[in-house]
This record gives C-alpha cells, sequence and structure tokens, in this order.
C-alpha cells in the first residue's frame, strides 16, 4: 500500500528556534494534512494543503504542497512550549471518492526546552 | 471541536474476551473511521463507514468488525482479544469530501 516517510522521528529544540519537518511519499496525493497530537487526546487538524505548490499560513505554522504531489513540509517559527506534541502528515488520494482513506506518516515528536 | 465522543476511554481485557468500543457523533456526519495507533506505525485504518450499514475495509482489518445502525454511532468490535491488538484506538468523523476529526481515543490492553 502507500506508504509516507515522515522525517526527523523526534526533535530537541530550545523554546524561540524554528522547526522543520517533512513528508515524502512514493505515490502522488491530492491533499496533504498536517494534525497535532497532544498526549494523551486525539490528533488536531492544524493545516490543510489541497493544490500542488500551495504555501499555507496558520499563526506560526507554514506548510507547503510539492510541486510533485509527493511531498509536504511544515514549519514552525519562534517555538513555545505548548508545540510539544507529536506532528503527523497525512496524504488524500481523492477528497471526493468513498471513504476519503488517509494515510499517515509515522510522525515526529517534538520536545520544546524552556 | 466536533462532536466525537469514544468509550470506555480505557479498557482492560483478557486474551479471548470479546470487546467493542463505541464511536458517538454529533455532527450528523456521513463518514466514520476506526484507527489503531501503535508506536512506529502512526495511524492505521482499520474500518470505515460510509453510511448506515455501509462499511468498508482499511489497511488493517483483519480480527476486527464493525456496524453501524444509526448515522451517530459506529462501533468496533474485537471477537475475541489478542495481545497483539492492544493499542489506542481512534474514532474520526468527516462529512463528504471534507477532511476527518478525531475523537479522544480509547487505550485497549489486551493481557
Amino acid at each position: 500500500g502507500q506508504q509516507l516517510n515522515q522525517s526527523p522521528q523526534s526533535m530537541f529544540i530550545q523554546e524561540g528556534e524554528d522547526v522543520s519537518m517533512n513528508c515524502t511519499s512514493s505515490s502522488i496525493f491530492n491533499t496533504w494534512l498536517w494534525y497535532k497530537q497532544d498526549p494523551g487526546e486525539g490528533p488536531v487538524l492544524l493545516i490543510a494543503l489541497y493544490k500542488a505548490g500551495e504555501l499555507t499560513s496558520n499563526g506560526r505554522l507554514t506548510a507547503q504542497f510539492g510541486i510533485t504531489r509527493k511531498d509536504s513540509f511544515l514549519n514552525i517559527s519562534a517555538s513555545i512550549p505548548s508545540d510539544v506534541g507529536i506532528y503527523f502528515c497525512a496524504g488524500q488520494l481523492n477528497r471526493e471518492t468513498s471513504g476519503s482513506r488517509l494515510t499517515f506518516g509515522e510522525g515526529t515528536q517534538l520536545t520544546v526546552n524552556p | 471541536d466536533a462532536g466525537i465522543t469514544q468509550s470506555p476511554r480505557h479498557k482492560v481485557t483478557e486474551t479471548g474476551t470479546p470487546v467493542t468500543l463505541r464511536c458517538h457523533q454529533t455532527e450528523n456526519h456521513r463518514y466514520m473511521y476506526w484507527y489503531r495507533q501503535d508506536p512506529g506505525h502512526g495511524l492505521r485504518l482499520i474500518h470505515y463507514s460510509y453510511g448506515v450499514k455501509d462499511t468498508d475495509k482499511g489497511e488493517v482489518s483483519d480480527g476486527y468488525s464493525v456496524s453501524r445502525s444509526k448515522t451517530e454511532d459506529f462501533l468496533l468490535t474485537l471477537e475475541s482479544a489478542t495481545s497483539s491488538q492492544t493499542s489506542v484506538y481512534f474514532c474520526a468523523i468527516s462529512e463528504w469530501g471534507e477532511t476527518q476529526y478525531f475523537g479522544p481515543g480509547t487505550r485497549l490492553l489486551v493481557l
């Protein structure tokens, strides 16, 4: 089946630093999504990307949909302690087909030291 | 936050016993999904539903069954739980063509 390679697996940074993580796929996706998961909770959608080349921001977060449609990256600027959590990328082949099935990356565990 | 609840939130059971997890939504969304989350694997789709009584398999469906008799409820059943089914289970919902929103999860330990 389709697989997403998400890197890095973990990051340990100082508060105030910028963060970058990415996902690559062997298959094309038509939608890329980025979720954040806090401990003991379900993933929460951060950013959705629907068009190749699209660059979208949500506060300190910026994500891009790769031109080849096989990759995406997420940047977090000026990190703060509440950015701690697991960040997941997810690819969706076609939003309008039955099931809207997502393929998830393995996640990036982010730790921010005050 | 999307109105999704999961019950129970935690469960400990023994190998060989049946287990049913419930997902309940108040959003009247058409699609509902069950995922499991394990270290090193991210989230993997078990089963999903695209309407009442309409379900289909995901990538890790062996050992699981589902039922959806009402729009708001999606049940996941482990007919005979095994230790390999120890995991955190998440329900998600979406409307046609929209992104998925996740519930708070159920931690299941099979001894």
